[in-house]
C-alpha cells in the first residue's frame, strides 16, 4: 500500500499570497495517478489535479500541480478568500487507493 | 450536469445495517463506476471500494471485507453501498464518487451515525 504524507497539516498564508503544499509516498510511483482534491467544511471534496498537474474543468489556473517520484506539490499562486480549505492528495495507480491526511489552509 | 444525488442521513444501532444509495444523472451510467469512500468526524478520507457500472466487477477495503456489498442499479442509474454490523467506528459522511481513477464529482455526502 502506497503511503501519502502531506506536510505541513496547517498552513497559515495571507491572501494574494502563494501557498506551497507537499505530499511525499512512502515509494516512487507514476506521476499519472496523483490527484489533489479541495474540501470545505461540510462539503465534498472536489477535484483541482489530476495526473499530477492536468487542471481538472473550471479550476482557476492559480492553481498548479508538479512533481515526479515520491515528492508532488500543489501550488496555489495567488490565495483568494475562497481558497481556503483543507486539501488532500490521492493515488490511484494501485490498490487499495491512498489519501493523504489532509493540509488545513487557513487565513494569516 | 453531471450529478451524483446520494440519499439522507442515518441514525442505526449498533449491529443494524445501513444502506447508502447514489443517484447519477449527466453522463452516461455506462461509462464510469464508481467509488464509495467516508470520512469519520473531523478525520481525512478512507476508501471503501469500488464497482463497475455492470456490477460485473467490485473491489472492496481489506478492512471493510465481509461487511460491505456494492450494488448497481442500471435502470435507474444508481448506486448502492451497504454496510453491515455496524459498531460507533462506522459512525461517518459516506461518499460515492464517479470513476476509480481521479474521482469527479462526489455526491453531498451521507451521515451515517451509529448510536444506542
Amino acid at each position: 500500500e502506497i503511503v501519502l504524507t502531506q506536510s505541513p497539516g496547517a498552513l497559515s498564508v495571507s491572501p494574494g499570497e502563494r501557498a506551497t503544499l507537499s505530499c511525499r509516498a512512502s515509494q516512487s510511483v507514476s506521476s499519472s495517478y496523483l490527484a489533489w482534491y479541495q474540501q470545505k467544511p461540510g462539503q465534498a471534496p472536489r477535484l483541482l489535479i489530476y495526473g499530477a498537474s492536468i487542471r481538472a474543468t473550471g479550476v482557476p489556473d492559480r492553481f498548479s500541480g508538479s512533481g515526479s517520484g515520491t515528492d508532488f506539490t500543489l501550488t496555489i499562486s495567488r490565495l483568494e478568500p475562497e481558497d481556503f480549505a483543507v486539501y488532500y492528495c490521492h493515488y490511484y495507480g494501485s490498490s487499495p487507493i491512498t489519501f493523504g491526511q489532509g493540509t488545513r489552509l487557513e487565513i494569516k | 450536469q453531471v450529478q451524483l444525488v446520494q440519499s439522507g442521513a442515518e441514525v442505526k444501532k449498533p449491529g443494524a445495517s445501513v444502506k447508502v444509495s447514489c443517484k447519477a444523472s449527466g453522463y452516461s451510467f455506462m461509462s464510469y463506476g464508481m467509488t464509495w469512500l467516508r470520512q469519520a468526524p473531523g478525520q481525512g478520507l478512507e476508501w471503501m471500494g469500488w464497482i463497475s457500472a455492470h456490477s460485473t466487477n467490485t473491489k472492496y477495503s481489506q478492512k471493510l471485507q465481509g461487511r460491505v456489498s456494492m450494488t448497481t442499479d442500471t435502470s435507474t442509474t444508481t448506486a448502492y453501498m451497504e454496510l453491515r454490523s455496524l459498531t460507533s467506528d462506522d459512525t461517518a459522511v459516506y461518499f460515492c464518487a464517479r470513476g476509480n481513477h481521479q474521482l469527479d464529482p462526489w455526491g453531498q455526502g451521507t451521515l451515517v451515525t451509529v448510536s444506542s
